[in-house]
């Protein structure tokens, strides 16, 4: 397996845009997570998945984020519309069912919002 | 909710020399698992261990190894004759064995080493 992909792996854009990052866990993995990170938060949990629903967003830092994950292969997390703030690295991360099992990482999509 | 502590934003150590990283974690819950993570440079996530909470016995992998202190909800990493490929950022992780599996991270620990 390739691992966890995720795309874009750059992304630049002007405030107010809307931006969406993708991701495509491990096959047969069946939870998914969405993190940010930044130097002064570290690695914060925005939002997980269990067999593709959402079982806890209160890491969504406000309305202008959604995330979504139509089928097992594939989710979104949107920024509309973007700030600065927003600027950040975000990492996508899929582990196999069991709460013992680690969670595998993307490369992470560094996000920048001029 | 629970929350992971890593107190130490940098340290550093000498090549070949010993060093620990301090967390501290909080929750209500008994069973639970702990991981540390390994951030290079390349920002890929890397597991480097992991701690079930119902064991009493201490993980090792190789050169790290942890101290699990249950009570008091600290869970250390040690590592052990250090290289130069051990710099990176490290991140001390809790996984919840209720709600789904949440797993949360801590604000990370970052390691230097001196030839």
């Amino acid at each position: 397996d390739a691992g966890v992909i995720q795309s874009p792996r750059h992304e630049v854009t002007e405030m107010g845009q809307e931006v969406t990052l993708r991701c495509k866990p491990i096959s047969g993995h069946n939870s998914l997570f969405w993190y940010r990170q930044t130097m002064m938060r570290g690695l914060e949990l925005l939002i997980y998945f269990n067999n593709n629903v959402p079982i806890d967003d209160s890491g969504m830092p406000e309305d202008r984020f959604s995330a979504k994950m139509p089928n097992a292969s594939f989710s979104t997390l949107k920024i509309q519309p973007s700030e600065p703030r927003d600027s950040a690295v975000y990492f996508c991360a899929s582990s196999f069912p069991g709460t013992n099992t680690e969670a595998f990482f993307g490369q992470g999509t560094r996000l920048t919002v001029v | 909710a629970q929350t992971v502590t890593q107190s130490q934003p940098e340290m550093s150590v000498q090549e070949a020399e010993t060093v620990t990283l301090s967390c501290t974690y909080d929750t209500s819950e008994s069973d639970y698992y702990l991981f540390w993570y390994k951030q290079p440079p390349s920002r890929q996530m890397i597991l480097v261990i992991r701690q079930e909470a119902y064991k009493q016995q201490n993980a090792t992998e190789n050169r790290f190894s942890v101290n699990f202190q249950k009570a008091a909800k600290s869970f250390s990493l040690k590592i052990s004759d250090s290289q130069l490929g051990d710099a990176a950022m490290y991140f001390c992780a809790y996984r919840s064995n209720n709600q789904g599996g949440k797993l949360i991270f801590g604000q990370g620990t970052e390691l230097s080493v001196k030839p």
